[in-house]
């Protein structure tokens, strides 16, 4: 167990609806990262979210939002669901804002099937 | 803009070989981190190993070592005697200074490297 809880494990969902997907980070961490893995893409950055602010965007879809709350869970928002958006998202924490200078921590992932 | 490549698609091997998977990166900042992930066929991704880029130093854990080269902007992984259970997808991946997009991880496409019996 990384310490990284995502939540659900799997998910199987219709074109056109809206899903939430939830990442608590590892306890102490402040940033939160939301990773999309896909066939074609391969591991794309999304956002990430730092005590509650966002502090950087990567390649999400203006269809896509997060969120990261006072207690710092962070949600993941995707509506208007296409094919093309199945993926497995992974939720990363780590404890500063310079991550890389203290390393990410990542959840096991959300896989995402849309039907 | 930061790239990593990892040039290999798929490599496969017969137990007991060595093999070594390339990741070769381009960015412009003078600090900067360099990673592999493992992620085998359960679909996490586990952490093997962090360089940041002032030390060169080639690190050995086990039957893992890698090879950090910043003239060839090259930081690759090679697996002694390999084993069935190595068989996974490896990530290459960058991370530059806070703020903006950098602070975030850079990944390559992955090798994936299938270990036969």
């Amino acid at each position: 167990d990384s310490g990284v809880t995502q939540t659900p494990k799997h998910l199987i969902t219709a074109t056109g609806q809206r899903v939430t997907l939830r990442c608590s980070p590892r306890s102490g961490d402040l940033s939160v990262y939301w990773y999309q893995q896909s066939l074609d893409q391969g591991l794309q950055f999304l956002i990430q979210y730092y005590n509650g602010e966002e502090r950087a965007k990567g390649n999400i879809l203006e269809r896509f939002s997060a969120q990261q709350f006072p207690d710092l869970h962070s949600e993941l928002n995707l509506s208007s669901l296409e094919l093309g958006d199945s993926a497995l998202y992974f939720c990363a924490s780590s404890v500063a804002l310079a991550a890389a200078n203290y390393g990410y921590t990542f959840g096991s992932g959300t896989r995402l099937t849309v039907v | 803009a930061q790239k990593v490549t990892q040039a290999q698609t798929e490599i496969s091997v017969v137990e007991k070989e060595d093999v070594t998977l390339d990741c070769v990166y381009e960015t412009r900042d003078t600090t900067y981190y360099l990673f592999w992930y493992k992620q085998p066929p359960s679909g996490e991704l586990v952490f093997l190993i962090r360089r940041n880029s002032f030390d060169e130093q080639n690190e050995i854990s086990g039957r893992y070592s890698w090879n950090f080269q910043k003239s060839t902007s090259s930081f690759n992984f090679t697996i002694t005697a390999s084993q069935v259970v190595d068989s996974a997808v490896y990530f290459c991946a960058l991370s530059g200074m806070p703020g903006g997009s950098q602070g975030n991880l850079i990944f390559g496409k992955g090798t994936k490297l299938s270990v036969k019996p």
